[in-house]
């Protein structure tokens, strides 16, 4: 069974510009959710989703985040125009269940740099 | 509202030595605790879970936790550590009433030394 993927693993933009972050979970997980480390400080949720809905978003940070899950699939979250606060490791994960304690299985993460 | 509290950011240990990493969680309503770890140049990896029962799980890679209700604590346990062990251990929590999210400590880096 393939793992939860993310593209890219690295991302180096400057002020102003926009990037896209994709993942795609594991095949059969409803449920997937994205996550962000600013460096040094704990990981921190963004957003949920249950197929192709946003169960909860109280963690996006502004309007500069756009989540978007097509067709219940792979997901995308773009940020722009990207500020120098937006850079850390941005994690997605996915699970079968919602609740229950269900493992949430995370990819390797992309790492955003902005200049 | 919940918050995790992992007081150590960094712990070296000698290779063999036993090790506990400590975890702290505060909570107005019951939770589910997880130890996470992160090896180099990957992604989080389960190593355990505590759901509900026996108040002492045992993961993967020799580790184990013990639940503390009256302390709130989820202590992380290894009774020999290998070079192998060294990565970034991450505590973190989910409430029981279908609010997925998980809330993470701010993770200890466990060393290994030779």
């Amino acid at each position: 069974e393939a793992g939860v993927t993310q593209f890219p693993s690295h991302s180096v933009i400057e002020k102003g510009q926009t990037v896209t972050l994709r993942c795609d979970p594991i095949s059969g997980h409803d449920n997937l959710y994205w996550y962000r480390r600013v460096m040094g400080k704990e990981i921190k949720f963004l957003l949920h989703f249950v197929k192709e809905s946003k169960q909860d978003e109280s963690g996006m940070p502004n309007n500069r985040f756009l989540a978007e899950r097509t067709g219940g699939t792979y997901s995308t979250l773009k940020v722009q125009p990207a500020e120098l606060e937006d850079s850390g490791v941005y994690f997605c994960a996915s699970s079968r269940r919602a609740g229950g304690g269900d493992t949430q299985y995370f990819g390797p993460g992309t790492r955003l740099t902005v200049l | 509202a919940q918050s995790v509290t992992q007081l150590d950011s960094q712990v070296p240990v000698f290779e063999e030595a036993p090790v506990e990493l400590r975890c702290n969680y505060s909570s107005s309503v019951s939770v589910y605790l997880f130890w996470y770890v992160q090896y180099p140049n990957q992604g989080l990896q389960l190593l355990l879970k505590y759901l509900s029962g026996s108040t002492l799980v045992k993961g993967i890679n020799g580790f184990e936790a013990e639940f503390n209700k009256s302390q709130t604590s989820f202590h992380l346990r290894k009774p020999s550590v290998h070079i192998s062990d060294t990565a970034e251990y991450f505590c973190a929590v989910s409430d029981y009433f279908g609010n997925e999210k998980l809330t993470f400590g701010t993770g200890t880096r466990l060393t290994i030394i030779p």
